[in-house]
């Protein structure tokens, strides 16, 4: 059973415009949710984090927005530029009882000139 | 300014033979993991480690297993390759001050089953 569902395989935006990405998660316990970034041919690397204490987070072009009642992250990346175009992988865990992160399938963002 | 190393980066195996992957960190990170990546599928946790000397089992343990004999390594094993074991592999670590979820991550080792 997929607790972290990212339903979008790939979006395709032009540079400059918004790039909205999503993910929905099914487990009520999960208290922290992450972003993280993966190129080809390297290790994904840590984006932009929120906890479930906070609606919104913001780090530059990047902004996590979380809405615990419909269970639903999205990041927004604004103004989006070439080099963001990667695969995004949000995931969630719950910080309380384990120390262990869930994935989702991640979304191929790619951003065109 | 090493961070997560992960080795081999590529390896070919054939159906039944067996390997280690070994993984290194040298950031004094508490936590260790191993993940598998496949097409579709995400990041799926095959098993994880809390501390020297310690291991539990994740998502997707079946078919591995693993030893953290120091604190700064975390070794993958598999006793009999499959070809369902065909996948990139991902190491990762995280720190002791805390659990934010932050992992580090090697750059994967690539593993083909024939």
């Amino acid at each position: 059973d997929q607790q972290v569902k990212q339903n979008s395989p790939s979006l395709s935006v032009q540079e400059g415009r918004i790039s909205i990405l999503n993910c929905d998660y099914t487990n009520s316990m999960f208290d922290y949710f992450l972003w993280y970034k993966k190129y080809p041919a390297e290790g994904p690397t840590f984006l932009i984090s929120i906890s479930s204490i906070k609606d919104k987070n913001e780090d530059g072009r990047f902004t996590v927005f979380l809405n615990k009642s419909a269970k639903h992250l999205s990041l927004h990346i604004v103004p989006s530029q070439p080099g963001d175009s990667a695969v995004y992988f949000c995931a969630a865990v719950n910080t309380g009882t384990a120390s262990k992160l869930t994935f989702g399938t991640g979304t191929r963002l790619q951003v065109t000139l | 300014n090493a961070g997560v190393t992960q080795t081999p980066k590529f390896r070919v195996l054939k159906t039944g033979q067996s390997m280690t992957l070994l993984c290194a960190q040298d950031m004094n990170h508490e936590y260790m993991y191993w993940y598998r990546q496949d097409p579709g599928m995400g990041l799926r946790l095959i098993h994880y480690s809390v501390g020297e000397g310690t291991t539990a089992k994740g998502e997707v343990p079946d078919g591995y297993n693993v030893s953290r004999l120091k604190k700064q390594n975390f070794l993958l094993g598999l006793e009999s390759a499959a070809p369902s074991q065909t996948s990139v592999y991902f190491c990762a670590s995280s720190g002791a001050s805390g659990y934010t979820g932050e992992l580090f991550f090697g750059e994967g080792s690539r593993l083909t089953v024939l």
